[in-house]
């Protein structure tokens, strides 16, 4: 079955550390997405790549680090530079940035810091 | 920069009854694609309905239709015969439509905590 596939569901780490997020799809979708959701609040994008070895920064990019060195794989770190890392990561692709504008969603990562 | 206004935090509703939820964006763009995305208790993100601005149809999706009022910047989602898998936050988005444009993500409102009463 094609998807987006996020792991780990939950993810908890210290303070100061920094933590990768994983994000793979595999259905050849060019551009792949980030967005961090908080409690009453929608989705806010972090990064976006459109394609290999591509990626721009998104409304709330500080504190992130992202890299797309495979088209299946956009992984997502979380630095301790981060003032409030504690959210619901949700990744996102579509198949090509300019003549589909529908993002398909993975499940989601719940990342606690302490 | 486009912003997305979901006014309602919350609404419940008896089962089998219609709802509808509101949505206003704000764009200067003149083409754009509007979303209702669904997420339930699992978190899962889950595309309802989507709406072409250049088109006045409004998009239907079995029980799920909108009201697209360009001119007025709205689009609300209207659920008939509510059911309690409907229970969810429901989402508005927009992305503009220009070259490029679809990779610059979505902009979400806040979303609608929708419940369906027994």
């Amino acid at each position: 079955d094609g998807g987006i596939t996020q792991s780990p569901k939950y993810l908890f780490r210290k303070e100061g550390q920094n933590v990768t997020l994983s994000c793979e799809q595999n259905l050849n979708h060019d551009a792949m997405y980030w967005y961090r959701q908080d409690p009453g609040q929608g989705l806010r994008l972090i990064y976006y790549s459109q394609i290999v070895n591509d990626f721009q920064k998104g409304d709330i990019a500080e504190g992130y680090s992202v890299s797309r060195e495979k088209k299946e794989s956009f992984p997502l770190t979380v630095t301790s530079a981060q003032k409030n890392p504690t959210a619901f990561y949700l990744c996102a692709s579509s198949p090509r940035p300019d003549n589909s504008y529908e993002q398909y969603f993975g499940p989601g990562t719940r990342l606690t810091v302490t | 920069a486009q912003t997305v206004t979901q006014s309602q935090p919350e609404m419940s509703v008896q089962e089998a009854e219609t709802v509808t939820l509101s949505c206003t964006y704000d764009t200067s763009e003149s083409n754009y694609y509007l979303f209702w995305y669904k997420q339930p208790p699992s978190r899962q993100m889950i595309l309802v309905i989507r709406q072409e601005a250049y088109k006045q149809q409004n998009a239907t999706e079995n029980r799920f239709s909108v009201n697209f009022q360009k001119a007025a910047k709205s689009f609300s989602l209207k659920i008939s015969d509510s059911q309690l898998g409907d229970t969810a936050m429901y989402f508005c988005a927009f992305i503009p439509m220009y070259s490029g444009g679809g990779a610059d993500g979505l902009t979400f409102g806040k979303g609608t905590h929708l419940i369906i009463q027994p």
